[in-house]
């Protein structure tokens, strides 16, 4: 079974500029979720999306959005790009199967962005 | 504020030993708990979890036990091998995110494990 893909795996961007990132998740998979990765704050949750919903959303402004689809694919953007956006973005899947309480969450590679 | 602490940025272990990385946590309405590893440039790679009703989880060379009253974790790698040389996460969950299922994971900051030939 193929794993969690990202695209693209590598930006670069302008300050002010705007970017999509796309996540695939593991088949089967119904739950994504998005992660940034700085080497000051770590790992840190952004939002996760359930049949096309976002059920649960981290502490970021509103400069970062998402989506997902019906076939569970999910797309991050992140509009008016500062510097400290520079960061490596992941993607996570589960299965959110009905009634689990206690999921493991599947990571892809992650797209690393370069705000300059 | 931390919910989850790794208070060692980096470990070094010779090859055969047995590598312990540690976490702490501190909202005890954490429910699930996962380690992963992760290289440079790659995404975290799951490694192994454990639920809150159990202290001990085993799958192969890795070993996560769990204390509850100390809020407490650790990974034991035995025998650690030099391509077990990585950065270790660990990761917390629990059903205070919504409904009855997670919905995210809080990480601590990280151990670099270097194992020695």
């Amino acid at each position: 079974k193929a794993g969690v893909t990202q695209t693209p795996r590598y930006l670069i961007k302008t300050r002010g500029q705007q970017v999509t990132l796309s996540c695939s998740p593991i088949s089967g998979h119904r739950s994504v979720s998005w992660y940034q990765q700085t080497p000051g704050q770590g790992l840190q949750f952004l939002f996760e999306y359930f049949s096309e919903t976002q059920r649960n959303k981290g502490n970021f402004p509103g400069r970062f959005s998402g989506r997902q689809f019906s076939n569970s694919r999910s797309e991050m953007n992140v509009s008016t790009l500062e510097l400290g956006d520079s960061a490596l973005y992941l993607c996570a899947s589960s299965l959110a199967v009905s009634g689990a309480v206690q999921e493991t969450q599947y990571f892809g590679p992650g797209t690393r962005l370069l705000v300059l | 504020d931390q919910q989850v602490k790794q208070n060692s940025p980096s470990l070094s272990v010779q090859e055969g030993r047995i590598s312990i990385l540690n976490c702490d946590y501190t909202n005890s309405m954490f429910d699930y708990f996962l380690w992963y590893k992760k290289y440079p440039a790659e995404g975290p790679t799951f490694l192994i979890s454990i639920s809150s009703i159990k202290d001990k989880n085993e799958d192969g060379r890795f070993t996560v036990f769990l204390n509850k009253s100390a809020k407490h974790l650790s990974l034991h790698i035995v025998p650690s091998q030099p391509g077990d040389s990585a950065v270790y996460f660990c990761a917390a969950s629990g059903q205070m995110n919504y409904g009855g299922s997670q919905g995210n994971l809080i990480f601590g900051k990280g151990t670099k494990l270097s194992v020695k030939p």
